[in-house]
């Protein structure tokens, strides 16, 4: 079956350091890609999506670029804040909107200090 | 997007006990789901509910033990029964309107 797989946390980067957060998964066909956030005490949220090959999500000064030739969907943030701290999840769906249902990785705990 | 409403938002209950968890949408929408996110763990689908059918499980959940109900299409509740601490987490509902949009969590603790 389907599966992602995320990097460990947590995470503890300095204000205003680069971020790179790994995600890989594991499915058949064309699924689209997501990142979850949830901060302290609130719901998940989507933070970005990508529903093909090669497109790039970007929200918030996140992005990640769907690749399909290494089935991967990298986090990256070019400078984070205190208020990024958080647990952010990878997922995907076999449909362009999760109709059936989202595949979710572990989740990173990105911990950021000023 | 949607607004989903999730109650209650935390409870502790007791072993044995039973607890139903309600999810109101703001707009009809055809599927909603029910994840469970144990502690230090990712979420984990539970169940898809339909209106006019029963939900459907995924592998590990079964009806007896959660019975999800899906009177119309804004509204759904889920119950956790016969509880034991092993059921404590934060359970979500969520729908599909382009995209998927999740509710507050319930937060259950088994004592």
């Amino acid at each position: 079956g389907d599966s992602v797989t995320q990097m460990e946390g947590p995470v503890t980067l300095s204000e205003e350091a680069f971020l790179t957060i790994n995600c890989t998964y594991t499915a058949t066909g064309y699924p689209s890609l997501f990142w979850y956030v949830q901060y302290p005490g609130e719901g998940l949220q989507l933070l970005l999506k990508a529903t093909k090959a090669d497109d790039k999500g970007s929200n918030k000064g996140f992005e990640a670029t769907y690749r399909k030739e290494t089935t991967s969907f990298h986090l990256e943030k070019g400078s984070v804040q205190v208020s990024d701290s958080a647990v952010y999840f990878c997922a995907l769906s076999q449909s362009g909107g999760g109709a059936d249902g989202l595949t979710f990785g572990k989740g990173t705990h990105l911990i950021i200090q000023p | 997007s949607a607004v989903i409403s999730q109650k209650p938002s935390r409870d502790i209950c007791q072993r044995g006990t039973s607890l139903t968890i309600q999810c109101q949408v703001d707009s009809q929408v055809t599927m909603m789901f029910w994840y469970r996110q144990q502690p230090g763990q990712s979420l984990t689908l539970i169940a898809t509910a339909n209106q006019g059918s029963e939900a459907t499980y995924e592998s590990g959940f079964v009806i007896d033990k959660f019975p999800i109900s899906r009177p119309n299409l804004t509204f759904s509740t889920l119950t956790v029964s016969n509880m034991s601490p092993e059921d404590s987490s934060i359970y979500l509902c969520s729908v599909e309107v382009l995209g998927a949009f999740f509710g507050q969590g319930t937060r259950l603790t088994v004592v």
